[in-house]
């Protein structure tokens, strides 16, 4: 099975852009979750999608937004791109969704954002 | 407040010797676990575990319930083990909470 794949891989925008990020799960996944790594927070999580709805999500402002398509596909926003939403963007998938006794997550290569 | 703390936070070794990386929480907790993390960011996860213990390969990776402790051991260490390894448990709330890391340099 091919793994997780995140596109775009690299990205540079400019403060008050906004950015749109997509994550394509491991066929037959249903469980997608976004997470955010920075060398002073580490890894921190965004929001988590299973069967096109929303089940959890972390502190983040409202300028973080998410969804899941109907072939688990999953996209984030991130509307008025601050500094410091310069990051790495990771996304990962599993079966399960996270909570259910615990999934195993696959990870995808994350994207790389740099807000200037 | 739903924490997770691991230690060391940086551990340099010789190649074949034995490493052990800790990580505690603070609540009961669904399942732990164990990401090994290389330069360039990919991640992998090791372990998922609930209680007991797990191996693979030169991994072990155990967990005390009681004790709100889990523990990752790699035996015979070699230098492409160089990573950051992170402990991240799922609490009651069922996202993920991650520890800040563990960087390990194996020197050959």
């Amino acid at each position: 099975k091919a793994g997780v794949t995140q596109t775009p891989r690299y990205l540079i925008k400019t403060r008050g852009q906004q950015v749109t990020l997509s994550c394509s799960p491991i066929s037959g996944h249903r469980s997608v979750s976004w997470y955010q790594q920075t060398p002073g927070q580490g890894l921190q999580f965004l929001f988590e999608y299973f069967s096109e709805t929303q089940r959890n999500k972390g502190n983040f402002p409202g300028r973080f937004s998410g969804r899941q398509f109907s072939n688990s596909r999953s996209e984030m926003n991130v509307s008025t791109l601050e500094l410091g939403d310069s990051a790495l963007y990771l996304c990962a998938s599993s079966e399960q969704a996270t909570g259910t006794g615990g999934a195993e997550q696959y990870f995808g290569p994350g994207t790389r954002l740099t807000v200037t | 407040k739903n924490e997770v703390e691991q230690s060391p936070q940086n551990l340099t070794a010789q190649e074949g010797e034995f490493i052990t990386i800790n990580c505690s929480y603070s609540v009961g907790i669904s399942a732990l676990h164990w990401l090994q993390q290389h330069p360039g960011g990919g991640i992998v996860s090791l372990f998922m575990l609930s209680s007991g213990k797990k191996k693979h390969g030169r991994l072990i990776a155990t967990i005390n319930i009681q004790e709100k402790h889990s523990s990752l051991h790699i035996t015979a260490s070699h230098p492409r083990d160089s990573a950051v390894y992170i402990c991240a448990v799922s609490f009651g709330n069922e996202k993920l909470t991650f520890g800040t890391g563990t960087r390990l340099t194996i020197i050959p």
